[in-house]
C-alpha cells in the first residue's frame, strides 16, 4: 500500500519565478492539505482540498493556490516566488467522513528560492 | 484562534533516560484534537499519537506515553528508556473537530546520545 508520494523531491528556482509541486495521497484517501515548513519552524497550514475544491485557508497569499483532480491527487502552485518561499513542502492526505482520521505526511518537497 | 506552544526547543539525553516533552495548547473550540508528530531527519512527519478533548484518559503505547490535562491545556509526551532512534524533531499540533487543519508547535528537538 503506497504512502503519500510527492514529487519533485528538491527544487531550485530564482525570484519571479513560478513551481508546481505534485502530491498523490494515500490509497482511499480524498482529502489533501498542503503545509510550509520553513526552516527550524513547525508546518503552517496552506490550503485543504476535497471534491475538486477548496476547502480551508490558511494565512497565505493568493500566490499560492492549487488544485485536485478526480483521481484525488493535487498540485501546489506558486506564483512570483520570494525567497521567503524556500521552505519544505509537505502534503497531507486524509479521509473524511465518519470519525477523524490522522493525516498521513509525503516526505515533502524541499525548495530553494534563490 | 488556536495557538501551540512548545517551550523546549532542544533537549539532549543519554540513552536509556526518559525524555518529557511539554505542549501547551489554546483553543475555543470545546472538541478538539491533540497530535504528536516526529519528524527524522528524512523530513516525513509520522504520525505518534492521538487524544480528543473528550478524554483525558492518559496511556502507554510502548515507549510513548502522554499526560493530557485540560485544566491546564497541556499535552505533555514521554518517551521511556530513550534509544538513539528516537532522535528527531517532534512536533505537538491541535485541530478543531470537523477540520483537518493541523496547527502545530515549533517543534522540540529531541537529542539521544548513545
Amino acid at each position: 500500500d503506497a504512502g503519500v508520494t510527492q514529487s519533485p523531491t528538491h527544487l531550485i528556482k530564482t525570484r519571479g519565478q513560478q513551481v508546481t509541486l505534485r502530491c498523490s495521497p494515500k490509497s482511499g484517501h480524498d482529502t489533501v492539505s498542503w503545509y510550509q515548513q520553513a526552516l527550524g519552524q513547525g508546518p503552517q497550514f496552506i490550503f485543504q482540498y476535497y471534491e475538486e475544491e477548496e476547502r480551508q485557508r490558511g494565512n497565505f497569499p493568493d500566490r499560492f493556490s492549487g488544485h485536485q483532480f478526480p483521481n484525488y491527487s493535487s498540485e501546489l502552485n506558486v506564483n512570483a516566488l520570494l525567497l521567503g518561499d524556500s521552505a519544505l513542502y509537505l502534503c497531507a492526505s486524509s479521509s473524511r467522513g465518519g470519525s477523524y482520521n490522522e493525516q498521513f505526511f509525503g516526505p515533502g518537497t524541499r525548495l530553494t528560492v534563490l | 484562534a488556536q495557538k501551540v506552544t512548545q517551550a523546549q526547543t532542544e533537549i539532549s539525553v543519554v540513552e536509556k533516560e526518559d525524555v518529557t516533552l511539554d505542549c501547551v495548547y489554546e483553543t475555543r473550540d470545546t472538541t478538539y484534537y491533540l497530535f504528536w508528530y516526529k519528524q527524522p531527519p528524512s523530513g516525513e512527519l509520522v504520525f505518534l499519537i492521538r487524544r480528543n478533548s473528550f478524554d483525558e484518559q492518559n496511556e502507554i503505547s510502548g515507549r510513548y506515553s502522554w499526560n493530557f490535562q485540560k485544566s491546564t491545556s497541556s499535552f505533555n509526551f514521554t518517551i521511556t528508556a530513550s534509544q538513539v532512534v528516537d532522535s528527531a524533531v517532534y512536533f505537538c499540533a491541535l485541530s478543531e473537530a470537523g477540520s483537518n487543519k493541523l496547527t502545530f508547535g515549533g517543534g522540540t528537538r529531541v537529542l539521544v546520545k548513545p
